[in-house]
């Protein structure tokens, strides 16, 4: 299995609502990762974790909550968001047990703020 | 942060050999260069990656420079599944016990018929 799973695939919530977005591989890889990709730009890079542990907050807004429960799974908060939150998220995944190997990619949930 | 510089957007004719070049004059000695594309409305894919030495699979080769300051992602055959936005990305270690995977602009290869 090389895949990661990313749900829901799409996601319409309000400005006050709390939802969360959940990222899942059974590879095995202790890191992963979420960005954050606007239309026709790049993926921004939000969150890195390594072995269940946060390493790489990109300076966020606290109304993203990352949480890794187990090796598996990682999950994204949602709360307060604004309309400019609306993008693409995407979910990835990487071994990095002696450097850096290739990375999965989830196909990325997209959420729109109202 | 480790930058890329990519050419905005190619073009190619179906079938026809497509060398994508990347500039990384900042380029660390720890520093892997990655390459991945993405399709329209689909999560990124792994194309290739390497470090020093010139690196084939079976999508693509990468040329790595003797410098490393500048890399090419050459695909042999283009087809119009090809079709996607190209990042190359140098894969840094962030010192906080994990690699970062930062995207630059990316080249948007067109394959025409």
């Amino acid at each position: 299995d090389t895949e990661v799973t990313q749900t829901p695939k799409h996601l319409v919530m309000g400005m006050t609502n709390k939802k969360s977005l959940k990222c899942e591989q059974h590879m095995g890889h202790r890191a992963m990762y979420w960005y954050k990709q606007k239309a026709k730009k790049p993926p921004e890079l939000m969150f890195v974790y390594s072995y269940e542990k946060l390493s790489i907050n990109e300076s966020v807004p606290s109304r993203f909550s990352p949480e890794c429960p187990n090796s598996s799974l990682l999950n994204l908060h949602l709360h307060a968001l604004q309309p400019e939150d609306s993008a693409l998220y995407l979910c990835a995944s990487s071994q990095e047990v002696s450097g850096p190997t290739e990375a999965f990619f989830g196909q990325g949930t997209r959420l729109t703020v109202v | 942060d480790a930058k890329t510089t990519q050419p905005n957007s190619m073009e190619s004719n179906e079938e026809e050999p497509v060398h994508l070049p990347c500039n990384h004059s900042t380029i660390s000695g720890t520093d892997y260069i990655h390459w991945y594309r993405q399709l329209p409305s689909q999560g990124p894919e792994y194309v290739i990656h390497g470090l020093t030495s010139n690196v084939n699979n079976r999508m693509a080769s990468l040329a790595i420079a003797e410098d490393r300051k500048s890399s090419t992602l050459i695909l042999h055959r283009a087809t119009l599944r090809d079709a996607a936005v190209y990042y190359c990305i140098l894969y840094s270690y962030s010192g906080a016990g994990s690699y970062q995977l930062t995207f630059g602009k990316g080249t948007k290869l067109s394959v025409i018929p």
